[in-house]
């Protein structure tokens, strides 16, 4: 059964660390989301790979976040300072994008999220 | 500017009777669209989606209800189940070939026995 692994699950670090959130998408799949969810804003894009590129990151915060695929069984997203408005659950998600134009089936996997307490 | 707005937060249904789930859009080129499905401490999964060219997408007790005109859609579980009690995110995908899902805020349903 193929699914999206994430970790850690739970973080809780205090504001001002460094924090680094991974994700191992399923095999094969050559697009990479990070989604962050609050409890205002519901799933915010934050960053979106593909074939291990970056396309669009313009919903992550430039100067604390960032986001890179080493490879493509890896993907990192990491907060450096961390502020207590950074808490949240990220998820990972992975999908599979044949060709580019209309309208596709880019139906995503999410892995079970990173919790992410800063204080 | 949210471009997917599910304007129920939370929706209670009893058992056995029909469940619907509101979104809208604002962004007229986006031709896709997905609901997703959401239990406490797990990522969302994957419910049903359906393109701009349909009107209606049916699985099981499930379908999906396309007004583009309205630029509106909507998810109906008959009959609704207690194990259905969930986060819903409906989630839209526009053709620009970048396809990232933009979600609305969530809508909680809860099933009672």
């Amino acid at each position: 059964d193929a699914r999206v692994t994430q970790t850690p699950r739970h973080k809780v670090t205090e504001m001002g660390q460094e924090v680094t959130m991974r994700c191992q998408p399923i095999l094969g799949h050559n697009t990479v989301f990070w989604y962050r969810q609050t409890m205002m804003q519901g799933l915010e894009l934050l960053a979106y790979f593909r074939n291990r590129a970056p396309l669009d990151d313009s919903g992550m915060p430039k100067d604390r976040f960032s986001a890179e695929m080493p490879d493509a069984t890896l993907a990192t997203l990491k907060i450096q300072p961390s502020e207590p408005r950074d808490s949240a659950v990220y998820f990972c998600a992975s999908g599979l994008v044949l060709g580019t134009g209309s309208s596709g089936a880019n139906v995503l996997t999410f892995g079970a999220g990173s919790r992410l307490t800063v204080l | 500017d949210q471009q997917v707005k599910q304007n129920s937060p939370s929706l209670s249904v009893q058992e056995g009777r029909i469940s619907i789930l509101n979104c809208d859009y604002t962004n007229s080129m986006f031709d896709y669209f997905l609901w997703y499905k959401k239990y406490p401490a797990e990522g969302p999964t994957f419910l049903i989606s359906i393109s701009s060219i349909k009107d209606k997408n049916e699985d099981g007790r499930f379908t999906v209800f396309l007004n583009k005109s309205a630029k509106h859609l909507s998810l109906h579980i008959v009959p609704s189940q207690p194990g259905d009690s969930a986060v819903y995110f409906c989630a839209a995908s526009g053709n620009t070939g970048r396809r990232a899902l933009t979600f609305g805020s969530g809508t909680r349903l809860q099933v009672q026995p």
